[in-house]
């Protein structure tokens, strides 16, 4: 069962809106994802982390940024959101053997 | 650049049959590949993870294989059944635990 957690499941927001998506786990995995996903569409691999203070963008560009200052903790900043970045967000962690464990999601809606 | 291409036609299935799935990847040699299912409206869930020295790998009656020669994996739902039916993802990593999806294939099975 994996221990990582998303929230908020669902988010609505106005244009222009900061927001932050939280992700945390309780494993002590040391490596974290996120990953942008559309309906029907592949993940892309939008920021990850090593580690406590360490943090790298993915292969897909991104606005957002993120931040490592706990190892269980993995936020996901918007500073100001748009309607292009409508989309599910899902954070994961690695086992450090490659086995990857997904939260459940935020579904972004921007108005 | 690295790709991996999974059949983005539906496959559908009756019940008791065997389900195939391909994945095939390109300009990278991965020490290991990885299979997740994928639910509408969740995260992935790892299911096997194969190494290149392994050619074979089975879980009930789940069986990977890996082909480092032909640059692919093939995923078995043996006797399946119609909760089987989701979205399969083939992932691998590039390097630097930087792990990278296909877009999927979704599976139907018809009871």
């Amino acid at each position: 069962e994996a221990d990582i957690y998303q929230t908020p499941r669902y988010l609505v927001i106005g244009t222009g809106k900061k927001i932050t998506l939280e992700c945390s786990q309780t494993m002590g995995h040391d490596k974290m994802y996120w990953y942008q996903q559309d309906p029907g569409m592949e993940l892309h691999l939008i920021h990850y982390s090593y580690g406590v203070n360490s943090t790298e963008k993915g292969d897909l560009s991104s606005e957002s940024t993120v931040s490592r200052i706990r190892t269980e903790h993995f936020p996901l900043t918007l500073e100001s959101a748009r309607p292009s970045h409508t989309s599910q967000y899902l954070c994961a962690s690695n086992d450090g053997g490659g086995k990857l464990f997904f939260g459940s999601g935020t579904q972004l809606s921007v108005l | 650049s690295q790709k991996i291409e999974q059949n983005s036609e539906a496959l559908n299935i009756q019940e008791g049959k065997t389900a195939t799935l391909t994945c095939n990847y390109t300009n990278y040699s991965p020490a290991y590949l990885q299979w997740y299912r994928q639910d509408p409206g969740r995260g992935p869930v790892f299911l096997l993870l194969i190494r290149e020295n392994e050619k074979e790998k089975r879980k009930e009656r789940l069986k990977v294989t890996f082909d480092t020669t032909l640059k692919q994996s093939l995923f078995h739902i043996t006797a399946s059944q119609p909760a089987d039916s989701a979205t399969y993802l083939c992932a691998l990593e590039p390097g630097g635990f930087k792990t990278i999806f296909g877009a999927g294939t979704r599976l139907f099975v018809k009871a």
